[in-house]
């Protein structure tokens, strides 16, 4: 069975940084095609960044030389580094798996950015 | 970068209804589009990919059509269990873009 895990959100000040994992389990991170999506408070889906099974990487013009994506194939996980964190970063993040659409999502972690 | 326009924002019905909802490119997305279903505090669940390929386990009510540019999923006779928010993603492109979300109650 696929399973998302993400941990590490919080309450951080703006300018603070914060590392999000998301453990997997049931298949292998690094054969496969993922991201990160958030949602604000009450508001709709954001995405903010993919990386590919191959390693091409992109992200959301609102994150790009903020956040980092990466991955630990030894630990089955997907990570992403938020440096210079915002208000506006304020959400939940969600991993998820896909084709560049996701199939299979995580229980989401709360980041909240607020001095 | 490809603007996905929803509509309704929020659509009231009743269980038996049949409901549709629209999600309208900004662009030629050649078919390039998911349908997700989100109940509150919970993630999404992707329905539909590739704009009318049912995702497995997803029941037959649901069914997406395209025609140009404009998008439509469709919930044939809706149950008590659909009553969610649902959004559109277009994945033809980056940055990746979901729609405003159409959120279905009663």
């Amino acid at each position: 069975e696929v399973q998302l895990v993400e941990t590490g959100g919080g309450l951080i000040q703006p300018g603070g940084s914060l590392r999000l994992s998301c453990a997997a389990s049931g298949f292998t991170v690094s054969r496969n095609y993922m991201g990160w999506v958030r949602q604000a408070p009450g508001k709709g889906l954001e995405w903010v960044s993919v990386i590919y099974s191959g390693g091409s990487i992109y992200y959301a013009d609102s994150v790009k030389g903020r956040f980092t994506i990466s991955r630990d194939n030894s630990k089955n996980t997907l990570f992403l580094q938020m440096n210079s964190l915002r208000a506006d970063d304020t959400a939940v993040y969600y991993c998820a798996r896909g084709e560049n659409y996701f199939d299979s999502w995580g229980q989401g972690t709360l980041v909240t950015v607020s001095s | 970068d490809i603007q996905m326009t929803q509509s309704p924002s929020t659509l009231s019905a009743s269980v038996g209804d049949r409901v549709t909802i629209t999600c309208r490119a900004s662009q030629s997305i050649n078919s390039w589009l998911a349908w997700y279903q989100q109940k509150p505090g919970k993630a999404p669940k992707l329905l539909i990919y590739k704009a009318s390929s049912l995702e497995g386990g997803v029941p037959s009510r649901f069914s997406g059509h395209e025609s140009g540019t404009e998008f439509t999923l469709t919930i044939s006779s809706l149950q008590p269990d659909d009553f969610a928010t649902y959004y559109c993603q277009q994945y033809n492109s980056y940055p990746l873009t979901f729609g405003g979300g159409t959120r279905v109650d009663i």
